[in-house]
């Protein structure tokens, strides 16, 4: 089994480009997440999706959008990239229909936007 | 919503030393507490979890509390190594809810 699998590594933007971060799992997961990490800031919940065709928004949505594409996959856009999105991006799954359970997490993509 | 709350933000132990990170949480319906590991250049990984039902689990040289009342919980490890070097990242949430993470704390255990 992979776990969580997420591409790019790395990207560089401009602002106002746009992309998707991918991410899948192969844990048969109900639910997962997408967070950012910055420096000092730990992990900010970006949003989740409980269950195949759910998201919701987190504590740091604007800018983003996610879709719950099946049950292995669930994608982040950013539509218009700005400089205050540089971070690092993480993408979670856990295997409940609630989120109180254990969270894998991807290696994680390192974005910058210049 | 959750408020998880970390501290310190960095610690740094001789090698055999104990190391101890304590977080707070605000929201008393929240009943399961996660401790995340982080290694550079990788994504966090669950080292140990309690939930609100018990007071003290341990696993190893790793052991985790939790007081309710007070709503705090805290990370204790023993005989720290070089190996042992990392952030750790504290977590809270309760069923149906996302976790909520604590800024993290970055340990450097020196030999």
């Amino acid at each position: 089994n992979a776990g969580v699998t997420q591409t790019p590594k790395f990207q560089v933007l401009k602002t106002g480009q746009s992309m998707t971060l991918q991410c899948a799992q192969d844990m048969n997961h109900n639910s997962m997440y997408w967070y950012r990490q910055d420096p000092g800031m730990g992990l900010r919940l970006i949003y989740y999706s409980a269950s195949e065709g759910t998201t919701d928004k987190g504590e740091v949505p604007n800018g983003y959008n996610v879709s719950r594409l099946n049950k292995r996959e669930f994608s982040l856009r950013l539509e218009s990239a700005a400089p205050s999105q540089t971070s690092v991006y993480f993408c979670a799954s856990s295997g409940g229909t609630g989120s109180n359970n254990e969270q894998y997490f991807g290696p994680g993509t390192r974005l910058t936007v210049t | 919503g959750e408020n998880v709350e970390q501290h310190p933000s960095t610690l740094s132990v001789q090698e055999g030393d104990s190391a101890v990170i304590k977080c707070t949480y605000s929201d008393s319906a929240s009943n399961y507490f996660p401790w995340y590991k982080q290694e550079l250049g990788k994504g966090p990984q669950l080292i140990i979890d309690i939930r609100s039902n018990v007071g003290e689990k341990k696993d190893q040289r790793i052991a985790v509390t939790l007081n309710k009342t007070a709503k705090h919980f805290s990370l204790h490890i023993t005989e720290t190594q070089p190996e042992d070097s990392a952030v750790y990242f504290c977590a809270a949430n309760q069923a149906g809810t996302a976790l909520i993470f604590g800024k993290g704390t970055t340990l450097s255990v020196s030999s």
